[in-house]
């Protein structure tokens, strides 16, 4: 079963322009949601990462919007770049337990 | 990456034949894990291990098998490859999880490719 599920699987946009990822989750005992960012050829990184205890989370051009109640999180890049060209995966766990469960990927491409 | 190494970084097999994938760390994590990526499936858990004398099953186990040989080594045998193992195989590591998470640092990656 795919306790994470990430849309869209692929993404193209504008240099200048907002990229939006969207991920949901069934699991309520998950309460830690990190966004990985694998360049290709590369391995993941972890990007930027929310609790749920607060509904955003910014960290320069890289936003993470929360909503408990739809079980949803998101992703946002402003300004996006040709440089953020990648593949973005979702993930969620649970506190202090074992294992990220990662959601599908989005390949996105910002084009100049 | 240079915390996480992976050998070999490519790799083209035969259907039948047992290989290895082998994962070395210089982070000092305890925990070490061993992913899939396959197009439209995303990081697919195969194994992973706690500490060296811990092996656990992931989502995806059937066909593989694993060896902690040490805190710094964690290696992934392909017991006779067939072609549907075809895939992009990532090593990675974490520490204990803390107040904010886990962190996972992945390795550059295996390509393997099963004719």
């Amino acid at each position: 079963q795919q306790q994470v599920k990430q849309s869209p699987q692929s993404l193209i946009v504008q240099k200048g322009g907002i990229s939006i990822i969207n991920c949901a989750y069934e699991n309520t005992a998950f309460d830690y949601f990190p966004w990985y960012q694998q360049f290709p050829g590369k391995g993941p990184a972890l990007l930027i990462a929310i609790r749920p205890d607060v509904s955003e989370k910014k960290e320069g051009r890289f936003t993470i919007s929360f909503n408990k109640s739809a079980k949803q999180f998101s992703l946002h890049i402003m300004d996006s770049q040709p440089g953020d060209s990648a593949t973005y995966f979702c993930a969620a766990s649970r506190r202090n337990t074992d294992k990220l469960i990662f959601g599908t990927g989005t390949r996105l491409q910002v084009f100049p | 990456d240079a915390d996480v190494t992976q050998t070999p970084r490519n790799r083209i097999t035969k259907t039948g034949k047992r290989i290895m994938l082998e994962c070395s760390q210089t982070k000092g994590h305890d925990r070490m894990y061993w992913y899939r990526q396959d197009p439209g499936l995303g990081l697919r858990l195969i194994y992973y291990s706690f500490d060296v004398k811990d092996i656990n099953k992931g989502e995806i186990s059937d066909g593989y098998s694993v060896s902690r040989q040490a805190q710094a080594k964690f290696s992934l045998s392909l017991e006779s490859a067939i072609p549907n193992q075809t895939a992009l195989y990532f090593c990675a590591t974490s520490d204990l999880p803390g107040p904010r998470g886990e962190t996972q640092y992945f390795g550059p990656g295996t390509r393997l490719l099963v004719l």
